[in-house]
């Protein structure tokens, strides 16, 4: 089944601990993107990435970091989390970013900072 | 600036009676636009796109949605609403960030279907 992974679905952290959440998608989609999601604000885009090895900043990339040494995978890291970083978080990918096939996202991580 | 606008929080129809959900947009050149939908504690659901074509435009599980180039608009309608359509829905249009590839969203809309 074609799909996007992300792990963990939901995790409470503390201020301060470094973690990951990783994404995995098997379509083999070039482009990849990481969405935060809150309330009265939609979704606004973190980070997103071309291929492997290119990744830019999105609208909102501050205490964010990403990576992309291979195709399938793109995992968002939160160096310092701060109790602003809560949010539901979203991964998505597409074959073409977007100008035809738009987006498939993942089902989300809850993410709650103490 | 790029932008997409849902004007309504919510939408409340009875099931049965038709629904529409609106959405308004702002970007330079063509559209590309979106509807997703999102429901309780799942990811987001592609429901349809406009990219060139036909204004009307159908998707998934009924819906379809109406471009307007005059009105820049892009509202999401179905002839009759389902109980299980209760969600939030979210239009998005593809922004031009320095990839080209970002997709800008409303805030969303939820809509409540009520039996």
């Amino acid at each position: 089944e074609a799909q996007v992974t992300q792990n963990p679905r939901y995790l409470i952290t503390v201020t301060g601990k470094k973690l990951t959440v990783t994404c995995s998608q098997n379509m083999n989609h070039e482009y990849m993107s990481w969405y935060r999601q809150d309330p009265g604000l939609g979704l606004r885009q973190i980070y997103y990435s071309m291929n492997v090895e290119v990744t830019d900043k999105g609208d909102v990339p501050e205490g964010y970091k990403v990576s992309r040494k291979e195709k399938r995978n793109f995992p968002l890291i939160l160096e310092s989390p701060s109790p602003n970083q809560t949010s539901l978080y979203f991964c998505a990918s597409s074959p073409d970013g977007g100008k035809g096939y738009g987006y498939t996202f993942g089902s989300g991580t809850r993410l709650t900072v103490v | 600036a790029q932008s997409v606008a849902q004007p309504e929080d919510q939408v409340n129809v009875a099931e049965g009676n038709p629904l529409t959900v609106k959405c308004t947009y702002s970007v330079s050149g063509n559209p590309y636009l979106f509807w997703y939908v999102q429901y309780p504690n799942r990811g987001l659901q592609f429901l349809l796109k406009y990219i060139t074509g036909d204004n009307l435009v159908k998707g998934s599980y009924g819906f379809e949605a109406e471009f307007n180039k005059s009105q820049t608009s892009f509202h999401l309608k179905k002839p009759s609403a389902l109980v299980s359509d209760s969600a939030l829905y979210f239009c998005a249009v593809r922004g031009l960030n320095q990839a080209g590839t970002a997709l800008i969203f409303g805030k969303g809309t939820t809509l409540s279907v009520s039996s």
